[in-house]
């Protein structure tokens, strides 16, 4: 059985700290993605990263991809209020269309 | 803009009442999946779909059916409701031909069982 571990579970911060959310798996994915899940909606796919020590950004948030494609990790700068959410990862085992989903973290950043 | 439809954001229903949550989307996706979201538990495979009239069992299908009759459209069906069903539905749709692969995500049916 393929999982997904993320770290921490649970992040309470204020407006303007830095964070990173980690995501770590024994198996290996052939892309992974990043997705935020706000109260009351369905997630929503931030990123995509499909090669080993793969970076992107997107304004204040910086994805990576391990070198291995076993993990992945989430870095926001300077997080604001409107971070705050459930922040899901999800591997995609080669061959296979079901993704493996992260056991979640909940951030909070306060005013 | 494309999007994952689910008919309703908020359903109660009766112990042993037959429920059907419908699922449409409008981007020609060939994949399908249904969830359950619960606290402490994560997200929670029920069924999913590759293809029009195809089905597999996700991890829970347990009291749960699906129905693909056509590509657009993904159908739960909780044959008799009971309390342990309550929880949120979250469909998903994804296609195998994006270079890019990721769900889109219907807003979720929050569904309770009285």
């Amino acid at each position: 059985t393929q999982l997904l571990e993320q770290s921490p579970q649970f992040l309470s911060i204020q407006e303007g700290e830095n964070l990173t959310v980690y995501c770590n798996s024994s198996s290996v994915f052939s892309s992974l993605q990043w997705y935020r899940q706000e109260p009351g909606e369905g997630p929503v796919l931030l990123v995509t990263v499909v090669t080993g020590g793969e970076v992107k950004k997107l304004k204040r948030l910086t994805f990576q991809f391990g070198d291995a494609r076993k993990d992945s990790s989430l870095h926001i700068t300077a997080a604001q209020p409107g971070d705050t959410g459930l922040y899901l990862c999800a591997g995609k085992p080669t061959g296979f269309q079901k993704l493996v989903f992260g056991t979640g973290t909940r951030l909070l950043v306060s005013p | 803009d494309v999007k994952v439809t689910q008919s309703s954001r908020y359903l109660v229903k009766r112990t042993g009442e037959k429920v059907f949550l419908e699922c449409v989307q409008d981007m020609d996706h060939e994949n399908m999946f249904w969830y359950r979201q619960d606290p402490g538990l994560g997200l929670r495979l029920i069924y999913f779909s590759y293809d029009v009239k195809m089905k597999e069992k996700g991890d829970i299908p347990e009291g749960y059916s699906v129905s693909r009759e056509k590509k657009e459209r993904f159908s739960l069906i909780l044959e008799s409701a009971s309390t342990n069903q309550t929880s949120m539905y979250l469909c998903a749709s994804s296609s195998t031909r994006a270079s890019n692969y990721g769900y889109t995500f219907g807003s979720g049916t929050r569904l309770t069982v009285v």
